[in-house]
């Protein structure tokens, strides 16, 4: 199986901040990335897939980048609703593995 | 909108067979893999299993032997099967899709369904 890290689990930011998450594949999966974002009590939503195309309806304050092993997600100015959970995935090889999460708090 | 809406009890007894349905508002499943994902109370998702378009499945190895996901013959809807579930399987289940290319977009996840195993 190919494992997913994330970094980091959790972090805190403010309204207005830049951050960026970042995940690493255990091997290379080219760019078959997704990521998804997770409010909470809610179900899961892609925001970027193929590593860095957008999802229809998402903002283009999200994006992504990265290819092979290491992918990140920016979010270039944090809104009230971006706070949630992020997940990577990758869908290169069965099984279809997701990274452990990064929660993002105020 | 195009919505996936899942359905089925919401408590299984344990070692019995957990059945879930997604039901798929767009009308006949094409062009895209069909998903059963799983996220326990309060951690991470977990892959249970795809069906694609073309009736071609994958199950994750470590629930492959319990598991069968199916289409069924209106092909609105497919379906979870989980066999000798036990408490270790109570989770929110989500049925997903993904595009049959995987960059051509329109990923879609449905809402979710929590199944809890308890006697």
């Amino acid at each position: 199986d190919i494992q997913m890290t994330q970094s980091p689990s959790s972090l805190s930011a403010s309204v207005g901040d830049r951050i960026t998450i970042t995940c690493r594949a255990s091997r290379g999966i080219s760019n078959y990335l997704n990521w998804h974002q997770q409010r909470s009590g809610e179900a899961p939503k892609v925001l970027i897939y193929a590593a860095f195309r957008l999802e229809s309806g998402v903002p283009s304050r999200f994006s992504g980048s990265g290819s092979g092993t290491d992918f990140t997600l920016t979010i270039s100015s944090l809104q009230p609703e971006d706070f949630a959970t992020y997940f990577c995935q990758q869908s290169y090889s069965t099984p279809w593995t997701f990274g452990q999460g990064t929660k993002v708090e105020i | 909108q195009v919505q996936l809406q899942e359905s089925g009890p919401g408590l299984v007894k344990p070692s019995e067979t957990l059945s879930l349905i997604c039901s798929v508002s767009s009308g006949p499943i094409s062009y895209y893999y069909w998903s059963w994902i799983r996220q326990p109370p309060g951690k991470g998702l977990e892959w249970i299993g795809y069906l694609h378009y073309t009736g071609q499945t994958s199950y994750n190895p470590s629930l492959k032997s319990r598991v069968t996901i199916s289409v069924d013959t209106s092909k609105t809807q497919f379906s979870l099967r989980m066999s000798s579930v036990t408490a270790a399987d109570t989770a929110v289940y989500y049925c997903a899709r993904a595009p049959h290319w995987y960059d051509s977009g329109d990923y879609l996840w449905g809402q979710g369904t929590l199944v809890t195993v308890s006697s």
